[in-house]
């Protein structure tokens, strides 16, 4: 049974215009990631957060924001796609963010940008 | 503060033959260790963890990984490669306290298995 659900799996956006990717879980943890991973290359964190508390890093691009309007559900907003925002997203939870307990990703959302 | 280095970026072996994919970490605490394994297109499946019990970890698909704290080292190994082993590789270490919400990824090992 997939755990963490993400849609759309696949996403073709024009330049500019606004994208939104959805995460789920089953898991009931109280942490969500939301990461970007370019071609060829490890994720890379975006932001998390810990039940409703939001947490930004540093060199994330003002461009992408994120709601968690509840346990189950985070979404990731991309407000003007570049070329350069062609990327699969993963969304990944863990029970207690970090320590002895793992990440569980979705399958990703792979964003093409024209 | 943690870190990870994957020592090789691409792993080529024959069906058949062991496979060994190497990982050094850092860290300042007692880490927690992860493989994951992400087959193209796909999100990242966790291969095994190591957290602080047992120092060789079984894991799935016939993959084990030995923690050897005086190499600070996590590599992972499976006996016998099949085709469907071939996938990207990732290493990582947690915060090593809960809460930190920091998992640091290694670079990656693109597995190649040839019939």
């Amino acid at each position: 049974d997939a755990m963490v659900i993400q849609n759309p799996r696949y996403q073709v956006t024009q330049f500019g215009k606004p994208v939104t990717l959805s995460c789920s879980q089953t898991l009931n943890h109280n942490v969500m990631y939301w990461y970007q991973q370019k071609s060829s290359q490890a994720p890379k964190l975006l932001f998390h957060y810990y039940d409703k508390d939001f947490n930004n890093e540093a060199d994330t691009p003002d461009n992408f924001q994120s709601r968690r309007p509840n346990t189950s559900f985070c979404f990731l907003d991309i407000r003007s796609p570049g070329l350069g925002d062609a990327a699969m997203y993963l969304c990944a939870t863990s029970r207690d963010g970090g320590g002895t307990g793992e990440l569980f990703f979705g399958e990703g959302s792979r964003l093409t940008v024209l | 503060a943690q870190s990870v280095t994957q020592l090789d970026s691409h792993v080529s072996v024959s069906e058949g033959t062991p496979v060994l994919l190497r990982c050094n970490y850092s860290s300042s605490y007692s880490p927690s260790l992860f493989w994951y394994v992400q087959h193209p297109n796909k999100g990242l499946q966790l291969l095994l963890k190591y957290t602080s019990a047992a120092t060789l970890v079984k894991g799935i698909n016939g993959f084990e990984a030995e923690f050897k704290k005086s190499e600070t080292s996590f590599h992972l190994t499976k006996p016998s490669a099949h085709m469907s082993d071939a996938a990207e590789y990732f290493c990582v270490v947690s915060g090593g306290i809960s809460g930190t919400y920091k998992y640091i990824f290694g670079t990656g090992t693109r597995l190649k298995v040839l019939a």
